[in-house]
């Protein structure tokens, strides 16, 4: 079991470009979450999925974020004209009867 | 809505040093309550859970008494090590709402040798 992947480890963009994040959730876990983690807000909700449909997105920034899941083996968290406030961790994480997997997260810089 | 409060931010001990990091919640019902521990370059990942009132959980040496009349779920250790060194989260899940959780901000437990 290799747990959740996400990729990549660590993106760098310019301001006002496009990001786009992979999650690969752990087999036969039904839910995945997004989180966003700073070191002023701690890990805030995103947005998150069960059986592929999008059930909470209540965390997302209105506009510029987006989150996908096209198929049961990967989500995604596109990020649009990312902005340099959009720094942080972005984690993953799925889940089967409630307890949270945490994938290693993706650090994102925004320059 | 749900809260979650960690009152320290960081806590410095040495080693074999007593361990609490207090965590208290504002939720209604009965949520179940969870510590998370993250190691640099990694998520979070569980400790333990609890979901009813006197309920402990523990998992490596760390405990924590589900306390719904204090709403207050605090982490102990009685003897740390420098390998406990990380990043440790109370969160909750509350039973009227979907299936997220609400974390607090996080306490850095730094141990010296």
């Amino acid at each position: 079991n290799a747990g959740v992947i996400q990729t990549p480890r660590h993106k760098v963009t310019g301001k006002g470009q496009e990001a786009t994040l992979w999650c690969e959730p752990i087999s036969g876990h039904s839910a995945v979450f997004w989180y966003r983690q700073t070191i002023v807000q701690g890990l805030e909700f995103l947005t998150y999925f069960r059986n592929q449909a999008p059930i909470d997105d209540s965390g997302m920034p209105k506009e510029r974020f987006s989150a996908q899941m096209p198929n049961q083996s990967h989500s995604t968290l596109k990020i649009q004209s990312t902005q340099p406030q959009d720094s942080a961790v972005y984690l993953c994480a799925s889940s089967f009867t409630g307890g949270r997997y945490f994938g290693p997260g993706t650090r994102l810089t925004v320059l | 809505g749900d809260s979650v409060t960690q009152t320290e931010g960081q806590v410095a001990l040495s080693e074999e040093d007593f361990l609490t990091i207090h965590c208290n919640y504002s939720a209604s019902g009965y949520p179940t309550l969870f510590w998370y521990v993250q190691y640099p370059g990694e998520g979070p990942q569980l400790l333990f859970r609890a979901s009813r009132d006197k309920e402990k959980g523990s998992s490596r040496g760390f405990e924590a008494t589900y306390d719904k009349g204090t709403t207050s779920f605090h982490l102990r250790k009685a003897s740390v090590q420098e390998s406990d060194s990380a990043v440790y989260y109370c969160a909750l899940r509350s039973t009227e709402g979907a299936d997220r959780l609400t974390f607090g901000k996080g306490t850095q437990l730094i141990i010296q040798p």
